[in-house]
């Protein structure tokens, strides 16, 4: 059974810090891995899609990167924003047909200006 | 081209009823999936709709159902409704075409709280 972990599951940075969010899986045999960014009481916004063939991702200041051996991903930001405040999940996706993600709790990141 | 829509954006219930969220799938899509999202924690997969076909499950009990409609829109519905159902709702489009299964893209979820 695959499960997603993120820790810590909150933190606070101020303003300007680049930072590392962290992501880790147990099973390896995944089809893509992806980061979403959910503002309180929202829906989920798609911020990078990795295929599993994939090393990394990027989009402007964010970079999210894969190593499927290790069952790890990390989503850095630079030059964080107070607008960055947010929870960011990190969900995978199986191999085959099904696409059921799975994701993890999410970690509450408070930018402070 | 527009996006995935749920109605209705908050519910409240009381316990033993039954409810019926509604997801319109993004133009082009052909696959619902459905997710709950409890206070504080990452949302768990509860079914997927293709082709008006329940096509996969996660742990929920029976009394989580839901359709597909021609159109591809969905509905869920939750019977005997629970406390511990209270929860944001989430609804997932995403085109299933040749075996394979594309990006899933969110709507805006609709908050269920059972009092």
């Amino acid at each position: 059974k695959q499960e997603v972990t993120q820790i810590p599951a909150a933190l606070s940075v101020p303003e300007g810090e680049n930072l590392v969010l962290n992501c880790s899986f147990t099973d390896s045999a995944i089809y893509n891995l992806q980061w979403f960014r959910q503002d309180p009481g929202k829906g989920l916004t798609s911020l990078l899609l990795i295929q599993s063939s994939q090393r990394e991702q990027t989009s402007g200041r964010l970079n999210a990167s894969l190593d499927k051996s290790s069952g790890r991903s990390t989503l850095y930001i630079a030059a964080s924003q107070p607008g960055d405040s947010a929870t960011y999940l990190c969900a995978v996706r199986p191999t085959g047909a099904n696409s059921k993600l799975t994701f993890g709790k999410g970690i509450t990141l408070s930018v402070r200006p | 081209e527009t996006g995935v829509t749920q109605s209705p954006t908050h519910l409240i219930k009381t316990r033993g009823q039954q409810v019926t969220l509604r997801c319109s799938s993004q133009s082009g899509h052909n696959t619902v999936s459905w997710y709950q999202q409890a206070l504080g924690q990452g949302p768990q997969f509860i079914f997927q709709y293709y082709r008006e076909e329940e096509n996969g499950r996660g742990n929920f009990p029976p009394r989580f159902s839901g359709l597909q409609f021609p159109n591809y829109s969905s509905e869920l519905n939750v019977n005997a409704l629970e406390l511990d159902d209270s929860a944001l709702y989430l609804c997932a489009s995403s085109l299933n075409r040749g075996g394979a299964a594309y990006e899933q893209y969110f709507g805006p979820g609709t908050r269920l709280t059972v009092t």
